[in-house]
């Protein structure tokens, strides 16, 4: 079965850092270009990063430029984003998404996300 | 810009068709693609590259476009098609996606 696993969600203080990771199974995950995709509670869809095959490209929504850093391990079929000088705006439910049908691409697998919430 | 517009909220008769909507600059430019979210769930991809349907999604879902706006129709809507629904696309730079700010769907 194809799936995505995010963790490493929880509560941290403003300021603070975490990291997120998402486990890839049932699929070449090397063969997948990656990205996060972010829901605040009752809000809609902001993408938040994006990292190509070989992490030889990669992007950030500039919510996030300077403080998130998206990586990934095709040896261990993972997926991270890590989180510095995390804002009460940051909080929300954290996807990953799996990067498909060609250039124009789509997100077509998406992990159950993690709930991150940044709070004093 | 990179902006996607949708409407908030539209509603449908049960077995009625209805089109969402999405307006941008850079639909001129690039496809989008639609995702159907139900509450407390992850979303689901529905559409992509326009008008292509993922395997498993009811041919009853259909996209189109025209200039700056891409259209998600649902053809005779059905109870659990109720939902959020986004599109998403690129920026202007190409590098960037970006989604529309949502359509909440009420089938009636």
């Amino acid at each position: 079965e194809v799936q995505l696993v995010e963790s490493g969600g929880g509560l941290v203080q403003p300021g603070g850092s975490l990291r997120l990771s998402c486990a890839a199974s049932g699929f070449t995950f090397s063969s997948y270009r990656m990205n996060w995709v972010r829901q605040a509670p009752g809000k809609g869809l902001e993408w938040v990063s994006y990292i190509s095959r070989s992490s030889s490209t990669i992007y950030y929504a500039e919510s996030v430029k300077g403080r998130f850093t998206i990586s990934r391990d095709n040896a261990k079929n993972s997926l991270s984003l890590q989180m510095n000088s995390l804002r009460d705006a940051d909080t929300a439910v954290y996807y990953c998404a799996r990067d498909d049908y060609g250039d124009n691409g789509a997100f077509d697998i998406w992990g159950q996300g993690t709930m991150v919430t940044v709070s004093s | 810009s990179s902006e996607l517009t949708q409407d908030p909220a539209v509603s449908v008769a049960l077995g009625q068709t209805v089109r969402i909507t999405c307006q941008g600059d850079s639909l001129r430019t690039y496809y989008a693609s639609w995702y159907q979210q139900k509450p407390g769930q992850a979303p689901v991809l529905v559409i992509y590259g326009e008008t292509n349907r993922p395997s498993g999604i009811p041919d009853r879902f259909s996209g189109s476009s025209s200039g700056n706006t891409a259209s998600l129709t649902i053809t005779g809507a059905q109870a659990e098609d109720e939902a959020d629904y986004y599109c998403n696309s690129r920026d202007s730079s190409g590098n960037h996606r970006v989604f529309g700010g949502g359509t909440k769907l009420t089938v009636l």
